[in-house]
């Protein structure tokens, strides 16, 4: 199993374009979810999907759009970047009732 | 009030030692309770996880919760430089749809 994939790895961004970020799992998740990760912040969850066709915002969805159309694949759109989303973008999935999250290996984003 | 405070650290210690690394939380319908270990410029991986109260071990690691107090703890017992990392504690209530994390406290094992 690939576990979580994630692309880019790396993008760099100019105000007010827009991007997707690419999640994939194999592991047959029911669970997906996005994070951004910032300095002194933690990990803030974006939004959330219990399944296929299912979404959720978190504590942080401002300026982002999710869809899931598949239990494989969880996209994270930025419709206008702005430089407050510059960070480290995570997706994970999970199991549920093993309540435990496997991580992808991120993305850093940079807006200028 | 955030629903998870963390110590971000950092902290230093020698090979050997004891590592007590803490974090505590405001929202008494928390029932799940994760470690997580995060090594520079990677993903978090799970450490340890519990469920309600009490301690959980796996060989060098222990992880202990009080929920009358809202604390919890990682202890890594022999710590070796391999530790060195970033530890995150996160939590969830019962329905688990959200997770919250701690800020992360950064180690640093010297050899």
């Amino acid at each position: 199993n690939a576990g979580v994939t994630q692309t880019p790895k790396f993008q760099v961004l100019k105000t007010g374009q827009s991007m997707t970020l690419q999640c994939a799992q194999d592991m047959n998740h029911e669970y997906m979810s996005w994070y951004r990760q910032d300095p002194g912040m933690g990990l803030r969850l974006i939004h959330y999907s219990v399944g296929a066709g299912i979404t959720d915002q978190g504590e942080v969805p401002n300026g982002y759009n999710v869809s899931r159309s598949t239990t494989e694949d969880f996209p994270l759109r930025l419709l206008s970047a702005a430089p407050s989303q510059t960070s480290v973008y995570f997706c994970a999935s999970l199991r549920r009732g093993q309540e435990t999250q496997y991580f992808g290996p991120g993305t850093r984003l940079l807006v200028l | 009030q955030k629903e998870v405070e963390q110590d971000p650290g950092p902290l230093s210690v020698p090979e050997g030692a004891i590592v007590s690394l803490n974090c505590t939380y405001s929202n008494s319908a928390f029932q799940y309770f994760m470690w997580y270990r995060q090594y520079s410029r990677k993903g978090p991986e799970l450490l340890m996880y519990t469920y309600s109260s009490g301690n959980k071990e796996d060989g060098r690691f222990t992880a202990q919760v009080d929920k009358s107090s809202k604390y919890i703890s990682l202890f890594i017992r022999d710590s070796h430089p391999s530790d060195s990392a970033t530890y995150l504690c996160a939590m969830s209530s019962l329905t688990g749809n959200q997770f919250y994390f701690g800020t992360g406290t950064s180690l640093t094992v010297i050899p």
